[in-house]
């Protein structure tokens, strides 16, 4: 079974910038993350789709962070315009459903200068 | 308050050494409790879970709770070179959705 996709695996830009990441769940996944994790720091949740509907986004930074899952597989993060303390690895993560082993993908590390 | 606490370590031990690696909670209403594992540029994978007081086996790994403590440790016996990765406590938001709340997790190195 093929395991959580993600690209690109790294991203450089300048602050103000704007970027986008891409996901690809394990194949019949409904419920699909997105992680925020700082260098040194656990990670934190930035917004949860069921399908194609949102469940949680309380912690998306949503002046910024926009999120979609339009057909309810794949989906794409966006920061725009980035700064300095987007800086960090962005996880993204899926379970078959709700309540269920999360499956993270490797991740894209930002770097914002 | 933060609502998992975990020492950021680094934390490193002989080969064949029992490693405790811990974290403390301040919400009495969790309920689960899991351990990631996570290797340097990869994401986290789950290692082990558990959801009542008392300790929980799977091979050379240990994880145990304790809910009068808010105390939570994964012990690892007999400590592998290809055990030195960060080790995550996750543990579920109670309050509707299935967020995971982690702790900073705690940076093990086994040397040979």
């Amino acid at each position: 079974e093929a395991g959580v996709a993600q690209s690109p695996r790294y991203k450089i830009i300048e602050k103000r910038q704007s970027v986008a990441f891409w996901c690809n769940p394990i194949s019949g996944h409904a419920t699909l993350y997105w992680y925020q994790q700082i260098l040194g720091q656990g990670p934190k949740l930035l917004i949860q789709f069921q399908n194609n509907g949102v469940v949680d986004d309380s912690q998306l930074p949503k002046d910024r962070f926009s999120a979609e899952r339009l057909k309810g597989v794949d989906s794409t993060l966006k920061i725009q315009p980035a700064k300095l303390e987007d800086s960090a690895v962005y996880l993204c993560a899926s379970s078959l459903t709700l309540k269920e082993t999360q499956y993270f993908g490797p991740g894209t590390r930002l770097l914002v200068l | 308050q933060k609502e998992v606490e975990q020492d950021p370590g680094p934390l490193s031990v002989p080969e064949g050494a029992i490693v405790s690696l811990n974290c403390t909670y301040s919400n009495s209403a969790f309920q689960y409790f899991m351990w990631y594992r996570q290797y340097s540029r990869k994401g986290p994978e789950l290692l082990m879970y558990t959801y009542s007081s008392g300790n929980k086996e799977d091979g050379r790994f240990t994880a145990q709770v304790d809910k009068s403590s808010k105390y939570i440790s994964l012990f690892i016996r007999d400590s592998q070179p290809s055990d030195s990765a960060t080790y995550l406590c996750a543990i579920p938001d109670p309050n509707g959705t299935d967020k995971l709340i982690f702790g900073t997790g705690t940076r093990l190195q086994v040397f040979p």
